[in-house]
């Protein structure tokens, strides 16, 4: 069975300081990974995804993420936060294997302060 | 182009209650998702379809039941709603690339 785990309820950092949300991910065969953005009261908004080739995946508003398959992660990155980041963030991970279920992680709250 | 459509955006139900909670989506997507949010939970996957006709449980399905009667809509019905089915609702779509999301239904079951 498929999995996410994302090990930080919340991360706090600095505006204009660098940002990483965590996410590691099982499967059974070839990932697709994915990250989305949450703002309150809205659905979720796709930020970026990993399919094959470069590891070091570009998305939307800044961010990227890197794949690194020895480890099965899928780090969120910013180099310079800002306090419109401030977010829920969910990792997904699609097994190339197991079909078409899409599994998110519990999700990881960002709190950029001015 | 609406993208994915969810109605209603808001519901209250008395335990016992029926309803069902309508997804359409004008993207031309094979697979459609259901999913519950809570608290602490993340997205919890409740059905979800590959393609029209057919239909799958995902990781909660006690107590819900789906309708993927054509392309385009995929419906999830509570037959005799529980306080615990109090959540947001989220429909999505897509197929092996990113899934697009509805702005969700939040249910209260009282």
């Amino acid at each position: 069975a498929q999995s996410v785990a994302q090990p930080e309820d919340q991360v706090n950092v600095a505006e204009g300081n660098p940002l990483t949300v965590k996410c590691t991910y099982s499967v059974s065969g070839n990932p697709y990974l994915f990250w989305y953005v949450q703002y309150p009261n809205r659905g979720l908004q796709f930020l970026l995804k990993y399919i094959t080739g470069d590891n070091l995946v570009k998305g939307s508003y800044g961010f990227e993420a890197e794949f690194n398959k020895s480890q099965t992660s899928f780090h969120l990155k910013k180099p310079s936060a800002l306090v419109s980041d401030s977010a829920l963030y969910f990792c997904a991970v699609r097994d190339w294997g197991s079909g078409d279920k899409l599994t998110f992680g519990t999700g990881t709250r960002l709190a950029v302060r001015p | 182009n609406a993208g994915v459509t969810q109605t209603p955006k808001f519901q209250v139900l008395k335990t016992g209650q029926s309803m069902t909670l309508q997804c359409a989506q004008d993207m031309n997507h094979n697979s459609m998702y259901w999913y519950r949010q809570d608290p602490g939970m993340g997205l919890r996957l409740i059905y979800y379809s590959a393609s029209e006709g057919t239909t799958d449980k995902g990781e909660v399905p006690n107590g819900y039941n789906v309708s993927r009667l054509n392309k385009r809509e995929f419906s999830l019905r509570l037959e005799s709603a529980a306080p615990s089915q109090t959540s947001v609702y989220f429909c999505a779509v897509g197929w092996n690339t990113e899934a697009f999301f509805g702005q969700g239904t939040r249910l209260t079951v009282v």
